[in-house]
């Protein structure tokens, strides 16, 4: 079993949906919590963070986590098509006086006009 | 601002030689980290580089290999290619190790190995 846990999708849904993003994970010494989003042929993009549990908002993106239950999520409201990409759960525990990223799988979110 | 740099953008190789990558991160960024981007695997950790000094490296065999100079470029190499190496390697900075939540990633370089 994978430590980070995440449905490769795809994810399609109509402009103007909510969309909802999952991972869920097993190490509890996991500490940061954070959001990419890769277009096709890119890197990927840092989207949002977290510290620990609790909710963090930055326009028409959420990010959860709770610990309790070792699950995160991302919420976007009124998506777009241009939102249309591949979104990484990424979270990190310190290891050798440093953070390193343990990374989902990635979930594929299509938004049709 | 130039984001993170990585050269070549593409690559092709035959099994049983080795490649080198090089990243060039953002200017006044210290830390250096390098990735393999799999469609099996996902995103996999290689090492972490401050200093010139690697300070983590994750579980790939040790044919997989890298620096840092002092202007806090960074290469990574790869010796005896297999078919399985092929993939999509990403190099990211932060302006110290373990700024996790500040991580920036170049576009990377597709290596393909035949």
């Amino acid at each position: 079993q994978k430590e980070v846990e995440q449905d490769p999708g795809p994810l399609s849904v109509p402009e103007g949906a909510i969309v909802s993003l999952n991972c869920t994970y097993s190490n509890s010494a996991f500490q940061y919590f954070m959001w990419y989003r890769q277009y096709s042929r890119k890197g990927p993009e840092l989207l949002m963070y977290t510290y620990s549990s609790g909710n963090k908002e930055d326009g028409r993106f959420t990010a959860q986590v709770d610990k309790s239950s070792k699950y995160i999520s991302l919420f976007i409201r009124d998506s777009q098509p241009s939102d249309s990409a591949t979104y990484l759960c990424a979270m990190s525990r310190a290891s050798g006086g440093s953070y390193i990223p343990t990374f989902g799988r990635g979930t594929s979110l299509i938004v049709h006009p | 601002k130039a984001g993170v740099t990585q050269t070549p953008r593409y690559l092709i190789k035959t099994r049983g030689q080795q490649v080198t990558l090089s990243c060039s991160p953002i200017s006044g960024h210290r830390s250096v980290s390098w990735y393999q981007q799999t469609p099996g695997q996902g995103l996999q950790f290689l090492f972490e580089y401050f200093s010139e000094t690697q300070r983590n490296k994750g579980n790939f065999p040790g044919r997989f290999s890298g620096r840092q100079f002092s202007n806090s470029r960074s290469e990574m190499n790869v010796s005896t290619l297999e078919l399985g190496d092929s993939a999509l390697y990403l190099c990211a900075s932060s302006l110290d190790p373990g700024m996790v939540e500040k991580l920036f990633f170049g576009s990377g370089t597709q290596l393909s190995v035949l």
